[in-house]
């Protein structure tokens, strides 16, 4: 399987909000609500941020929210902060139980 | 709390073979299934593939198949996974991490291990 396509970097101020995109097939992202994100750091393990497209874990902020429209989906971080500055992973079930990750998108805080 | 701690560095030549420990606790390990994720330096996170807690079946990515081996101890609850016939373009971040719902029936992992850095150098 080819990596799920997202931009290398994306970037805003503090407060403004951002979106990623994680862009696929109708092999995976398209045929299944099973998207999920991740949040890494440098140097820590990735974080489950978002679920089947929208949930998030418990503790996670309200500010990160997921969706998806056909073959893509999309990560929104609302009220960025300094903190949310790290790696963005989007993971899509592509299918007789195997998982495809993103290309991964480099969130900056001007 | 349900935690997954992972062996520590190695350094192998190529050719050797690695072996990854990854040791869980804080829920029932026969009834998750453990994936395993690579990450080569500066690069993206690869999904390898998953053992099944329930009877130790194992999916592996295309990419990978053939050269790694996933493998469990119940009594241990810890999870293992061997990578064969080393070489540089191994070097990576292995990092273990839980299915989020019981009975492989996850769409997400929830809980991951520290990562293991696989250096393979001559």
């Amino acid at each position: 399987q080819s990596a799920l396509t997202q931009p290398a970097s994306v970037s805003g101020s503090p407060g403004q909000s951002i979106t990623i995109p994680c862009t696929g097939t109708s092999s995976d992202v398209g045929s299944y609500n099973l998207v999920s994100w991740y949040q890494q750091h440098p140097g820590k393990a990735p974080k489950l941020i978002i679920y089947v497209g929208s949930k998030r874990p418990s503790g996670v902020s309200n500010r990160f929210s997921g969706s998806k429209s056909g073959n893509t989906a999309s990560l929104t971080i609302s009220g960025l902060q300094a903190e949310d500055e790290a790696d963005y992973y989007c993971c899509s079930f592509a299918g007789s139980t195997t998982y495809v990750f993103g290309t991964g998108t480099r969130v900056t805080v001007l | 709390q349900v935690q997954l701690v992972q062996s520590g560095a190695e350094v192998k030549k190529p050719g050797a073979s690695v072996r990854v420990s990854c040791k869980t606790s804080g829920y029932t390990f026969t009834s998750y299934a453990i994936h395993w994720v690579r990450q080569a330096p500066g690069q993206r996170l690869e999904w390898m593939g998953w053992i099944n807690g329930v009877n130790g079946n194992t999916k592996y990515s295309q990419r990978f198949q053939g050269s790694v081996t996933f493998s469990r101890d119940t009594s241990a609850s810890t999870a293992y996974m061997i990578l064969s016939s080393l070489r540089s373009e191994d070097t990576a971040v292995y990092y273990c991490a839980r299915d989020r719902l019981p009975f492989l029936a996850g769409d997400a992992f929830d809980v991951w291990g520290q990562g293991t850095l696989v250096t393979v150098s001559s």
